[in-house]
C-alpha cells in the first residue's frame, strides 16, 4: 500500500515569495494528485500529472518518477494562496483509490 | 454546473442517532466515494462505489453504511451515531478509479 508524506507540515511566506511544497510516496504510481482546501473547507483538484511537469496560472507541479516525489511550487505568493496543499496518489500505485497526505498548511503574509 | 451536491452541510446529533447524508453529481461519472477529515489526519475513505450498483469498505468502514442508489446518488448512512464519528466528510466523485477527483463542500458533524 502506498504512503503519502508532505512536507513542511506548516509554511509562512510573505507576500511574492516563491513557495515549494512536497510530497513523496512509497510505491511507484500511474499519476500523482494535488488539491487545495480552502480555508472555508472546500476542495478542488489543481493538478493530476504522471511525468513532466504541469502549469496553471501562477502553480507549477512537477514529478520525479524515479525518486518517487513531487513539488507544488507557487511563484509570486498572494494572501489569496494561502489554503492546505494535499498530494495524493493511489492506494496500489497504478491503481486502485487515492491516498491522501496530511496537507501542507500555506499562510501568505501581506 | 452544480458538479457534487452533498447535503446537509452542519449537523449535530446526539448519540445514538441516525442520519443519511446525500450526495449527488451531475457530471455522469462512474465512481463515487465517502471520505472523513479528522484534524492532522489525511482524508480517509470510508467507502467508495467503482460503479452503478457496486460499494465497497475503505479504510475506515465501521459504523457506517452506503447505498448507491442510481448513478447520480450515493449515500452515507450512520446508524447509530458516536462522538468518535465527530468528522468533516467529504463526498467525491470520478469518471474512475485514480481519475481527477470532484469534491462536494462538505459536511460537519458533531455527534454529543
Amino acid at each position: 500500500k502506498n504512503e503519502v508524506e508532505q512536507s513542511p507540515q506548516n509554511l509562512t511566506a510573505q507576500e511574492g515569495e516563491f513557495i515549494t511544497i512536497n510530497c513523496s510516496y512509497s510505491v511507484g504510481i500511474s499519476a500523482l494528485h494535488w488539491l487545495q482546501q480552502h480555508p472555508g473547507g472546500g476542495i478542488v483538484s489543481l493538478f493530476m500529472l504522471s511525468s513532466g511537469k504541469k502549469k496553471h496560472g501562477r502553480l507549477i507541479a512537477t514529478i520525479n518518477i524515479q525518486e518517487k516525489h513531487s513539488s507544488l511550487h507557487i511563484t509570486a505568493s498572494h494572501p489569496r494562496d494561502s489554503a492546505v496543499y494535499i498530494c495524493a496518489a493511489p492506494e496500489g500505485g497504478s491503481q486502485g483509490n487515492l491516498i491522501f497526505g496530511k496537507g501542507t498548511k500555506l499562510s501568505v503574509k501581506p | 454546473n452544480a458538479g457534487v451536491t452533498q447535503t446537509p452541510k452542519f449537523q449535530v446529533l446526539k448519540t445514538g442517532q441516525s442520519m443519511t447524508l446525500q450526495c449527488a453529481q451531475d457530471m455522469n461519472h462512474n465512481s463515487m466515494y465517502w471520505y472523513r477529515q479528522d484534524p492532522g489526519m489525511g482524508l480517509r475513505l470510508i467507502y467508495y462505489s467503482a460503479s452503478e450498483g457496486t460499494t465497497d469498505k475503505g479504510e475506515v468502514p465501521n459504523g457506517y453504511n452506503v447505498s448507491r442508489l442510481n448513478k447520480r446518488e450515493f449515500s452515507l448512512r450512520l446508524e447509530s451515531a458516536a462522538p468518535s464519528q465527530t468528522s468533516v466528510y467529504f463526498c467525491a466523485s470520478s469518471a474512475g478509479q485514480g481519475l481527477g477527483y470532484t469534491f462536494g463542500s462538505g459536511t460537519r458533524l458533531t455527534v454529543v
